[in-house]
């Protein structure tokens, strides 16, 4: 069965920092990779996925992430965090028929002016 | 080009009532899934649906809970007889056709259930 994991439930950084999220998966074969952000009191947008290809991702608003499968891992990367990007944020894994995502449990990212 | 369309948002029912969520997919989208969210924590899957049929119900709780997705019209999320635990945001998501291995789902922006 799938997992995702993402250690970090609570980080808070200031603002201009870089910042890093932290998602570690479980999955048999090639997983479809996706964070999504969470406004409060609002729906999920997606930042970015990962199918195949250039293991570097670069989504929206300046975010990106690298896939690493040696380490089950796709974290997530910003260079310089804005005021505005404090939310909580989610990684999922899709399954291979691409009709289930399954979600990590969330980062809530707090910034420090 | 309206996004995922989900009422109402704000949905509030005592013990034992029934509670219905509608969810439209984007334009142009025919598979429809539903994801709920309790407090604190992340989302997990129910139900996938496309017109008329259920594809994987395999996160469905068995009983008072059912889904549909009728040729004309928004999918229909149905909780009969709520109880407290039953309180939770529940998300719906849509997808295209087109990939449908590989195609992104994209987010309504819920509709929250409190059960007094």
């Amino acid at each position: 069965a799938q997992s995702v994991t993402q250690p970090d439930i609570h980080i808070t950084v200031s603002e201009g920092a870089s910042l890093e999220l932290r998602c570690n998966y479980s999955y048999g074969a090639t997983p479809y990779l996706f964070w999504y952000v969470q406004s409060p009191g609002q729906g999920l947008q997606l930042l970015l996925k990962y199918f195949s290809g250039d293991t570097l991702v670069q989504g929206i608003k300046g975010f990106e992430a690298e896939f690493k499968r040696s380490q089950s891992s796709f974290n997530l990367r910003k260079p310089s965090v804005h005021w505005s990007d404090a939310a909580e944020y989610f990684c999922a894994v899709g399954n291979n028929a691409g009709n289930m995502l399954t979600f990590g449990g969330g980062t809530r990212l707090m910034v420090k002016p | 080009n309206a996004g995922v369309m989900q009422n109402p948002r704000h949905l509030v029912r005592r013990r034992g009532q029934e509670a219905r969520l509608r969810c439209s997919p984007m334009k142009g989208h025919s598979h429809v899934y539903w994801y709920r969210q309790l407090p604190e924590e992340g989302l997990k899957f129910m139900v996938y649906l496309q017109k008329e049929n259920i594809i994987d119900e395999s996160g469905m709780p068995k009983e008072r809970f059912s889904a549909e997705f009728p040729k004309e019209g928004p999918s229909i999320l149905r909780i009969q007889q709520v109880v407290r635990g039953d309180s939770a945001a529940y998300f719906c998501a849509s997808s295209s056709p087109l990939a449908a291995f590989t195609d992104t789902q994209y987010f309504g922006p819920g509709t929250r259930l409190t059960v007094l």
